[in-house]
């Protein structure tokens, strides 16, 4: 299912590596893909959206990767910066309908 | 150009009130999304508003209501509050078209259910 209840996935990195967060959706029929970073005491912040007709799509330091043939999406940030910590969810939609489903997150803790 | 703005940005209630929380969507958007997310969890569907009218409901009980003013902002509505109804309430918003999926997410109401 979508929760995993209070302990989530940690990533911990050093600050100028490049991070990987994984994500493995569930719905086959989903042909758009979003990743959102949530920092503490607010909402979540689009960071990049993929449609199922790409397996890659490149932004500002950060590159999403879609595999349809295993359901999983990955995020990969350069060069990640103390600013990056926060929780990253990845989300998953049908055109056509307006749910977005988010999935587990993943907690990223940059260490300067 | 103000974001999605939501009030109040707390909230303290008992078991069996009633809370009404309220979103205004980005500026030039129509489509408003009500989101719960529990603590340590990912948001979860709650409903989604356009044209005044709900649209798509998720899997939340009839307790949880809401309404969209001309205007396009919106209102949630909670009878009966639950203990379990204690969560972050996200409003997002998005504009209808082909390309309505990228949605802007207010900083939500934290509600408390004593």
């Amino acid at each position: 299912g979508e929760s995993v209840g209070l302990h989530l996935p940690t990533l911990s990195v050093q600050e100028g590596d490049n991070s990987i967060i994984n994500c493995a959706y569930s719905n086959s029929a989903s042909d758009y893909f979003i990743w959102y970073k949530q920092e503490s005491g607010k909402g979540p912040q689009f960071i990049i959206d993929i449609r199922s007709n790409m397996d890659k799509r490149q932004g500002q330091r950060v590159t999403v990767l879609l595999n349809k043939t295993v359901k999983h999406l990955s995020l990969q940030i350069a060069a990640t910066q103390p600013g990056d910590s926060a929780v990253y969810f990845c989300a998953e939609k049908k055109t056509g309908f307006q749910k977005l489903v988010f999935g587990t997150g993943t907690r990223l803790l940059v260490s300067p | 150009d103000a974001g999605v703005t939501q009030s109040p940005t707390h909230l303290i209630k008992t078991r069996g009130q009633q809370v009404t929380l309220r979103c205004s969507p980005k500026s030039g958007h129509d489509t408003v999304s009500w989101y719960q997310q529990a603590l340590g969890q990912g948001p979860q569907f709650i409903f989604q508003y356009y044209e005044e009218e709900e649209r798509q409901r998720g899997n939340f009980p009839d307790r949880f209501s809401g309404h969209q003013f001309p205007n396009y902002s919106s209102e949630l509505n909670v009878n009966a509050l639950l203990l379990g109804d204690s969560a972050l309430y996200l409003c997002a918003s998005s504009l209808r078209g082909p390309l309505d999926e990228k949605l802007f997410f207010g900083s939500g109401t934290q509600l408390s259910v004593l």
